[in-house]
């Protein structure tokens, strides 16, 4: 069985500052990850994928996320936050076989402050 | 390219009705997949449904069924409404049981009262 551990269920950072979200995973074959953004009233946008190519994964506006199978975390990056990041983000991970359904973590909620 | 979308997008009914939820996929996708997201919470898995039949369930009780029609528009149908399933139902749609990226709509806001 698979599952997400998101460490931190709120995060604030000032603007201009690092962004730094926590993703732990768990699965029995090589997974699949991914981190997507959720904007107030909203449903979810991908931001970025890990899907057994290269190790560091660069995404939509500015973020990134390493994958590191001896951590088994998949943690999510921006060297400068902007106001505009504010929102939750979600990791996820999927099987890399077979339906593909997404196990998702609790979400962490971002606050960047001015 | 039009994206996921979903009607309607905000719904009550009360304890023991029935609703209908639906969902139109991303041009050229023909896998759809439902997903709940309760207030607080990460979206947990319903099912999937790929080429109109159902490609895998997650640990939801037989009251919540799905259809997926030709055109690859899905519904998601839930009998005897409680108050627990008041939630976000999402729905997102991939090219593919193999394609690994899953496409959400705006999803629907359910209130049970």
């Amino acid at each position: 069985a698979q599952s997400v551990t998101q460490l931190g269920s709120h995060v604030s950072v000032s603007e201009g500052a690092l962004v730094l979200l926590r993703c732990n995973y768990s699965s029995s074959v090589p997974p699949y990850l991914f981190w997507y953004v959720q904007y107030p009233n909203q449903g979810l946008q991908l931001l970025l994928k890990y899907t057994s190519a290269a190790t560091l994964v660069k995404g939509i506006n500015g973020f990134e996320a390493e994958f590191k199978k001896s951590e088994t975390s998949f943690h999510l990056t921006k060297p400068s936050a902007h106001m505009r990041d504010a929102a939750e983000y979600f990791c996820a991970v999927s099987e890399a076989t077979g339906r593909r359904a997404l196990t998702f973590g609790s979400g962490t909620r971002l606050q960047v402050q001015p | 390219e039009t994206g996921v979308t979903q009607s309607p997008t905000h719904l009550i009914k009360t304890r023991g009705q029935q609703v209908t939820l639906r969902c139109s996929s991303q041009s050229g996708h023909n896998t759809v997949s439902w997903y709940q997201q309760a207030l607080g919470q990460g979206p947990q898995f319903i099912f999937q449904y790929y080429r109109e039949e159902e490609n895998g369930r997650g640990n939801f009780p037989p009251r919540f069924s799905g259809l997926q029609f030709p055109n690859y528009s899905s519904e998601l149908n839930v009998n005897a409404l409680e108050l627990d399933d008041s939630a976000l139902y999402l729905c997102a749609s991939s090219l593919g049981t193999e394609q690994e990226t899953q496409y959400f709509g705006p999803g629907t806001r359910l209130l049970v009262l």
